[in-house]
């Protein structure tokens, strides 16, 4: 079974540029999420998708990050502009249904904002 | 703010010993799991206990929870220097949300 892929898995930016991650999730997985995680921290859930429909973007910088899922499939995180506390590890995760299953996680994609 | 705390916060053992991982947490939950991160890698799901469930083994793995005292242990039996890892337990759903909140995690290494 194929696992989250997630592209790219780095990128590095100078500050107010903008910057989109892709996220595929396992396939047949109705929720997926989009996790930051700061270096020596857990990860912080930014938005939390059911199929194509938002279930949770509390704590989504909306001035700045907006997200999208697709046929509620793929999905893309994007930043504009970037700020330098932006700089971390952007986590894809899935899984079957929301709330009971565990959750499968891509390898990430690492920002550095300059 | 984040809602699992985990304790302590590094740990530091000899190969063949045991390592032991606490959570707590500050609200009712449905679930709680418990997730490994190697360093620069994606996190990888350990175990998931449900609130009406106490115990919990999977391989050198045991999870304990404690819905009275809003904790959860992580025991790593026999370590390996293979397990030298993140360790972060994630708390969810409460009522009225579908989202896990995960903890600030525990950096175990293991000496060989």
């Amino acid at each position: 079974e194929a696992g989250v892929a997630q592209s790219p898995r780095y990128k590095i930016i100078e500050k107010r540029q903008s910057v989109a991650f892709w996220c595929n999730p396992i396939s047949g997985h109705a929720t997926l999420y989009w996790y930051q995680q700061i270096l020596g921290q857990g990860p912080k859930l930014l938005i939390q998708f059911q199929n194509n429909g938002v279930v949770d973007d509390s704590q989504l910088p909306k001035d700045r990050f907006s997200a999208e899922r697709l046929k509620g499939v793929d999905s893309t995180l994007k930043i504009q502009p970037a700020k330098l506390e932006d700089s971390a590890v952007y986590l894809c995760a899935s899984s079957l249904q929301q709330g009971r299953n565990e959750q499968f996680f891509g390898p990430g994609t690492r920002l550095t904002v300059l | 703010s984040q809602q699992g705390e985990e304790d302590p916060q590094a740990l530091s053992i000899q190969e063949g010993e045991n390592a032991t991982m606490n959570c707590s947490y500050k609200t009712s939950i449905n679930n709680l799991q418990w997730y490994r991160q190697n360093s620069g890698r994606g996190l990888v799901h350990l175990i998931l206990i449900r609130s009406n469930e106490r115990e919990k083994h999977s391989g050198r793995l045991r999870v304990t929870l404690d819905t009275s005292k809003k904790s959860s242990s992580l025991l790593i039996t026999a370590s390996r220097a293979a397990d030298t890892a993140s360790y972060f337990c994630a708390t969810g759903p409460s009522t009225g949300t579908y989202k896990y909140i995960f903890g600030t995690g525990t950096r175990l290494k293991v000496l060989a």
